[in-house]
């Protein structure tokens, strides 16, 4: 079956530094991406559609410049959050849709979970 | 968007089905009806999808009326490895525009 990967699974960063998490489909092309935040005892909330080739579609009140996505290829979705802080601090996990079949199935990577100190 | 309405929570014993209901009373024509699974830390995994009648697979039974406005998900005989929290989406899931938006979903606690 379909799989999508995602590094770090965990990270610690100090409050004011950047982090990157990658988000990569294993065994197909996904020319869309999502990337989800949840917080403990909540639901997945969507931050961002990324599209292959051209720029995030950010949903209201997500922070573009703070939440940086980079999908440079067909595999592969980057989240970097800027400048963290202790607030973004939270589980973030991406899916990947298979546009192959045109069932636009969507698969969920494992998570990242963030601390920011 | 189909706004949908499950329950918050439910408690279950090893060996029981255990019936989830979810609400979407102005769901439309286009939409299908979608079931995942999450485990703490973890992604969703997606359970079962269907459209109208009943959908059955390996992992459960998704039962939806005539009038779709509501759908059941039948998990039998449940394991305490069931315990999670199951969402139900519904939306034009065949659309390349749709984009998944998750409620509360229900937290299941199965005990021993």
């Amino acid at each position: 079956g379909a799989v999508v990967s995602q590094h770090p699974s965990w990270v610690i960063c100090k409050s004011g530094t950047s982090v990157k998490i990658e988000c990569r489909s294993l065994d197909f092309q996904a020319t869309t991406m999502f990337w989800y935040r949840q917080f403990p005892k909540q639901s997945l909330m969507l931050m961002a559609t990324s599209n292959e080739g051209s720029k995030a579609t950010y949903e209201q009140g997500v922070e573009k410049d703070k939440f940086l996505i980079n999908h440079a290829s067909l595999t592969l979705s980057t989240l970097t959050v800027t400048s963290a802080h202790p607030e973004d601090s939270s589980f973030y996990i991406c899916s990947a849709r298979d546009d192959g079949l045109g069932t636009y199935e969507q698969y969920f990577g494992p998570g990242t979970r963030l601390t920011v100190t | 968007l189909a706004k949908t309405t499950q329950p918050i929570s439910m408690d279950s014993y090893e060996g029981q089905e255990v019936n989830i209901t979810c609400s979407h009373n102005n769901i439309a024509t286009n939409d299908y009806i979608t079931w995942y699974q999450q485990f703490p830390s973890q992604g969703p995994r997606f359970i079962i999808q269907g459209y109208k009648t009943k959908v059955t697979n390996e992992v459960a039974s998704l039962f939806i009326p005539a009038d779709r406005k509501s759908s059941t998900l039948s998990l039998p005989r449940v394991s305490l490895s069931d315990t999670a929290v199951y969402y139900c989406l519904v939306g034009p899931m065949k659309d390349s525009s749709y984009k998944l938006i998750f409620g509360s979903g229900t937290r299941l606690l199965v005990r021993p």
